[in-house]
C-alpha cells in the first residue's frame, strides 16, 4: 500500500541527547515537510525539502536538522539545542506539479517526550 | 504576517444538529483552501478543497467568500463520529507574504458530538 511511514512511533529522550526521527513515503512525491504540534495548537512548520538534495527551513528549524538524500525519505533530527523538544511531530508529503490543490498526505507522526 | 484564524470551541452540538465553523485567511492572494480533520491524538486527514463556487460531500458542505476572506465548513445531520478537530488550511505559495512552502494552518476548531 502506498502511504508514508513514520518510526517510532513514541519515543524517550534524555536531556541532551540528540534523536532522529524517521520519515520514507512511497508515493513518489516531490515535496516532504516536518510539522511540530504542541496541544492545542496548530502545526508549526520545521523544515521542508521540494527536492533531493535540498531542503528550506521552515518557521522553527533552531534545535533542528534534516537531510534529503533519498526522493523516499526526509529524517529529521532534534538537537539538544532544542530548548523545547517534547510535542507531536508529523512528517508530510505532496506532489508538487500542477494544481495548487494538491493534497498534502500526513504520516501517523512520532510522539517525543524529553524526560 | 500569513495568518489564519478559527474559533478553537470546542463547539458541543446535538447528535443530528447541523454545525458551521468558519475560518479567516489574511492573505487575499490566497490560491487554494481547505479543510483537514485531526482526531485526538492522530494525524491530520483531508476532510475537503474548498472551491470558489462551493462544494458539497455528503453532509459537509464548504463555501468560500474571497471578498470577505472567509472559508466555511457546514456539518449537517452530525454524527458522533464527526467528534474531532477540524483545521482550516490555506495555500498562499507563490503569492507576496505567502508562506514558506505555501500551506498555512489554522489552530483548529474542536468540535464535540454529545449523543
Amino acid at each position: 500500500d502506498g502511504g508514508i511511514t513514520q518510526s517510532p512511533k513514541y519515543l524517550f529522550r534524555k536531556e541532551g541527547q540528540n534523536v532522529t526521527l524517521s520519515c520514507e513515503q512511497n508515493l513518489n512525491h516531490d515535496a516532504m515537510y516536518w510539522y511540530r504540534q504542541d496541544p492545542g495548537q496548530g502545526l508549526r512548520l520545521i523544515y521542508y525539502s521540494q527536492i533531493v538534495n535540498d531542503f528550506q527551513k521552515g518557521d522553527i528549524a533552531e534545535g533542528y536538522s534534516v537531510s534529503r538524500e533519498k526522493k523516499e525519505s526526509f529524517p529529521l533530527t532534534v538537537t539538544s539545542a532544542q530548548k523545547n523538544p517534547t510535542a507531536f511531530y508529523l512528517c508530510a508529503s505532496r506532489v508538487l506539479r500542477g494544481s495548487s490543490y494538491n493534497e498534502q498526505f500526513f504520516g501517523p507522526g512520532t510522539r517525543l517526550t524529553v524526560l | 504576517r500569513k495568518e489564519v484564524e478559527q474559533d478553537p470551541g470546542p463547539f458541543n452540538v446535538p447528535e443530528g444538529a447541523t454545525v458551521a465553523f468558519n475560518c479567516t485567511y489574511s492573505n487575499s492572494a490566497s490560491q487554494s483552501f481547505f479543510w483537514y480533520r485531526q482526531d485526538c491524538r492522530k494525524e491530520p486527514k483531508l476532510l475537503m478543497s474548498v472551491y470558489s463556487s462551493g462544494n458539497e460531500d455528503g453532509r459537509f458542505t464548504a463555501q468560500l467568500n474571497r471578498a470577505s476572506q472567509y472559508i466555511s465548513l457546514l456539518i449537517r445531520d452530525s454524527k458522533l463520529s464527526d467528534s474531532a478537530t477540524y483545521l482550516c488550511v490555506v495555500n498562499d505559495k507563490g503569492v507576496k507574504g505567502g508562506g514558506a512552502d505555501g500551506l498555512t494552518f489554522g489552530k483548529g476548531t474542536h468540535l464535540i458530538i454529545q449523543p
